[in-house]
């Protein structure tokens, strides 16, 4: 069974670019999670979806961060547009189950290294 | 709100030395406590957890003990390899809402032969 993937495993772009980055979570899992570390802080969540849905999205930084999942499928977080500061490593995670149930452990990808020049 | 602090690295041993890596949280309720570990190039995977006090997570010859009286969750292997070179991630959830982890800073832990 596939993992979870994440394009592109590294991204150079300039201040004032656009980027966007995709995750494909494991085959049938409705829950989505995006997380960003920043270099050498703790990796900080940003959203959760529940298929297409929303279902959290406190930890997002600002409104030059936009995520979607459309179909319930993939998930892209776009960046526009970029500053220093988005320079990070950002991780995609999945699960089944999100509650106290049982299938709620999060399978991680191996994470976009986003460098902002 | 809730936190976990863990040593500083990079944490640099020979190939069968003992590995502690010292982890301590705050959190307002009672927490389940996670160690994940990413490997170069790979996804962060969960290495072990605890859900209650005493309780100790192990999984590949790490362990790590859940104190609530010391509220920390240190990890520990007796006789580390190269293989173990990674980053090791100390985290928490609260088991009265989602389960999104909060998570420290990470530890990178460097084995030489």
């Amino acid at each position: 069974e596939a993992g979870v993937t994440q394009f592109p495993s590294h991204s150079v772009i300039e201040k004032g670019q656009t980027v966007t980055l995709r995750c494909d979570p494991i085959s049938g899992h409705d829950n989505l999670y995006w997380y960003r570390r920043v270099m050498g802080k703790e990796i900080k969540f940003l959203l959760h979806f529940v298929k297409e849905s929303k279902q959290d999205e406190s930890g997002m930084p600002n409104n030059r961060f936009l995520a979607e999942r459309t179909g319930g499928t993939y998930s892209t977080l776009k960046v526009q547009p970029a500053e220093l500061e988005d320079s990070g490593v950002y991780f995609c995670a999945s699960s089944q189950g999100w509650d106290r149930g049982a299938n709620n452990e999060q399978f991680f990808g191996p994470g976009t290294r986003l460098t902002v020049l | 709100g809730d936190s976990v602090t863990q040593m500083e690295g990079p944490v640099t041993l020979s190939e069968e030395a003992f590995l502690t890596i010292n982890c301590t949280y705050t959190a307002t309720g009672y927490p389940s406590l996670f160690w994940y570990v990413q490997y170069p190039g790979e996804g962060l995977q969960l290495l072990l957890k605890a859900t209650k006090a005493d309780d100790k997570g192990s999984n590949k010859g790490f362990e790590a003990t859940y104190r609530k009286e010391t509220t920390s969750f240190h990890l520990e292997k007796g006789s580390v390899q190269v293989s173990d070179s990674a980053v090791y991630f100390c985290a928490l959830s609260d088991r009265g809402g989602s389960y999104i982890p909060t998570f420290g800073r990470g530890t990178s832990l460097i084995v030489h032969p």
